[in-house]
């Protein structure tokens, strides 16, 4: 079945510094998406990317889709304390599958 | 945008009592709805899929007579944990699909947090 793998599971990052989460599907998806969840909270939808090859930002948030449709990225630059939290990013392939999230932590 | 409700959001029971979830979609028909679980520090597991009025489909190693889910109209899902265990602990959360969007957008509740003692 559909597997969607996530890495790294952890990423501690100086406020202020660069960091990069990977997403991999074992089979080509139709979209991906991402989210986030805060502490205590529930996933929140920030984006879907649909097309090979997709770039879109948001704001300080970098989305990429890979040519393949199989891979996925989420560059986040020069991060702030708001970004504490668990970015998940999840498949779409007939269902949704959720990668493992990569949480976040940030020192000031 | 589209809104999905879920009660309660947070509910503590007795080991081996039943608990009622509730999902609804607030400004929109809802024609599948989807169930998730999170465990601590996990992603979220896919349940179930239900369809207005038809059975819920269950994912591989989901008790289905133990999470009982009822779709009966399109603005509301249920989900019974029946004879709730500890191990039943957990962070519910359903999603919702709309009868005109799009196959692959579905718009998440807030979640609900089961402790079981």
């Amino acid at each position: 079945g559909q597997q969607v793998m996530q890495i790294p599971q952890y990423q501690h990052v100086q406020e202020g510094e660069d960091f990069t989460t990977y997403c991999n599907s074992s089979t080509t998806l139709s979209n991906i998406q991402w989210y986030k969840q805060r502490p205590g909270g529930h996933p929140v939808f920030l984006i879907q990317l649909v097309k090979s090859g997709e770039v879109k930002k948001q704001k300080r948030l970098t989305f990429q889709f890979g040519e393949a449709k199989k891979n996925s990225s989420l560059h986040i630059t020069a991060t702030q304390t708001t970004d504490v939290g668990t970015y998940f990013c999840a498949g779409y392939d007939y269902k949704l599958s959720f990668g493992a999230g990569t949480t976040v932590t940030v020192r000031a | 945008g589209a809104v999905v409700s879920q009660h309660p959001s947070w509910v503590i029971c007795k080991s081996g009592t039943s608990v009622k979830i509730e999902c609804r979609s607030l400004d929109f028909q809802a024609t599948t709805m989807f169930w998730y679980r999170q465990f601590p520090k996990q992603s979220l597991m896919l349940m179930a899929t239900s369809n207005e009025g038809s059975k819920a489909t269950y994912e591989q190693g989901v008790e289905k007579d133990k999470f009982l889910i009822n779709h009966a109209s399109l603005t509301l899902s249920t989900l019974t944990v029946t004879s709730a265990h500890p191990e039943d602990s957990s962070f519910y959360i359903c999603s919702a699909r709309g009868a005109s969007g799009r196959a692959d957008t579905q718009y998440f509740g807030p979640g609900t947090r089961l402790t079981v003692l």
